[in-house]
């Protein structure tokens, strides 16, 4: 079956543009997430869906990051005004209902210039 | 934020050679994981633990969930070229996980 899915898979941005990152959880899944990882770094909290509620968004850095889950599937993290540490790979994971385990997509690699 | 301290931060054996990794906090955790994790790829997951005191095998992995629920380590048995990479510990609490700063591990054929 299909894993988590992530596109794009790499995105170059300019200093203040928008972007808009897409996650396909596996089929099923209910709760999603999302990490933050820097270069040599462990991957970072950023917040999780259960279905389409937000159940934490502790770990997003500033109010220029938001993130969505409309119909309880796709989820899209969305930043705004993006500025050169936002750089890093952005990682979706997904977990069957109950269950601690996450799986985790490919990933997109955010540059921003 | 919050991270494991994970150590140690890198390893070059030998083939053949077994690996131990390990992983401490200063908080307590409910359950712990191990990933793996490619260059250009997201982390896959290796062995998840859910009990302290557990120790859970996964063919040449074998990982222990630390009885005061702070510590896990991971053991790799025989090492072959194609366990290169970098390894992450987690542990979890109300459903985000806290990873490690990870083992990033060389084999030399």
């Amino acid at each position: 079956g299909a894993g988590v899915s992530q596109s794009p898979r790499y995105k170059v941005a300019k200093r203040g543009q928008d972007v808009a990152l897409r996650c396909d959880p596996i089929s099923g899944h209910v709760s999603l997430f999302w990490y933050q990882q820097a270069l040599g770094q462990g991957p970072e909290f950023l917040t999780y869906f259960q279905n389409e509620a937000q159940l934490d968004k502790s770990g997003l850095p500033s109010d220029r990051f938001f993130a969505e889950r409309p119909e309880g599937s796709v989820s899209t993290l969305k930043i705004q005004r993006t500025q050169q540490e936002d750089s890093a790979v952005y990682l979706c994971a997904s977990s069957l209902p109950g269950s601690y385990e996450q799986y985790f997509g490919p990933g997109t690699r955010l540059t921003v210039t | 934020g919050q991270q494991l301290n994970q150590s140690p931060q890198s390893m070059f054996i030998q083939e053949g050679e077994d690996v131990s990794m390990n992983c401490t906090s200063s908080s307590i955790f409910n359950t712990w994981l191990w990933y793996k994790q490619d260059p250009g790829e997201g982390p896959v997951l290796l062995i998840a633990l859910y009990k302290a005191g557990e120790l859970t095998s996964n063919g040449r992995l074998t990982a222990q969930f630390g009885i005061t629920r702070k510590d896990s380590f991971l053991n790799i048995s025989a090492s072959i070229p194609s366990d290169v990479g970098i390894y992450f510990c987690a542990g979890r609490n109300t459903g985000k996980l806290i990873f490690g700063q990870g083992t990033t591990l060389q084999v030399k054929p």
